[in-house]
């Protein structure tokens, strides 16, 4: 059963269109986030959540909309992809309130290809 | 602010050699220190971490100590096995976030 879960694994587009992409866990954590990581690895924090609460928001461009039905959940809209878009995304989840002790759970990834 | 410098990669060993990974830190408060990994295709899972200076964090045979003196917190193994490829994050706390390396990149030839 399968922690945290992120829908789609891949994803092909085209510049322009709009996409989204689902995480939910089953840890019973209070916090998730979503981090983009780029062709050379480097991994950068985009949002976090706690109790479907925005607690961080680094500099992301608006055409990215995260949304948190819940607190099992965390959503990522992207509006008008870009090529500079395409990365792997990784959704995470912590236990701790509004922030964390440092032990996150990844998702899989979602790969995201903007043609 | 505050941030996480490690070696650049690849760092290519044969198995049974012995591995270092550096990391560096610079922080303005006491962080938490973490390697984290990531096997291909795969996303990052925790590998080890420490709270204070002088913890030292292990599992599966690898090891990192938190000195406070040098500000690092090097990742080592004693014999490495093929299976360990994969990329390997320093990591620290920061702001109720985590602040990650850009990642060292690891082969191990049979």
């Amino acid at each position: 059963d399968t922690a945290v879960s992120q829908t789609p694994k891949y994803l092909v587009t085209q510049m322009g269109n709009d996409k989204s992409i689902k995480c939910e866990q089953n840890l019973g954590h209070d916090t998730m986030y979503w981090y983009k990581q780029d062709s050379k690895k480097f991994l950068k924090i985009m949002f976090s959540y706690n109790n479907k609460e925005l607690i961080i928001n680094e500099t992301v461009p608006n055409r990215f909309s995260p949304k948190s039905p819940d607190k099992a959940h965390l959503n990522l809209h992207i509006n008008s992809l870009e090529l500079g878009d395409s990365a792997v995304y990784f959704c995470a989840s912590s236990q701790g309130d509004r922030g964390t002790t440092g032990e996150l759970f990844f998702g899989e990834g979602s790969r995201l290809t903007v043609l | 602010g505050d941030s996480v410098t490690q070696m650049e990669g690849p760092v290519t060993l044969s198995e049974e050699a012995f591995l270092t990974i550096n990391c560096t830190y610079t922080a303005t408060g006491y962080p938490s220190l973490f390697w984290y990994v990531q096997y291909p295709g795969e996303g990052l899972q925790l590998l080890l971490k420490a709270t204070k200076a002088d913890d030292k964090g292990s599992n599966k045979g690898f090891e990192a100590t938190y000195r406070k003196e040098t500000t690092s917190f090097h990742l080592e193994k004693g014999s490495v096995q093929v299976s360990d490829s994969a990329v390997y994050f320093c990591a620290l706390t920061s702001d109720n976030k985590i602040i990650f390396g850009k990642g060292t990149r690891l082969h191990i030839l049979p």
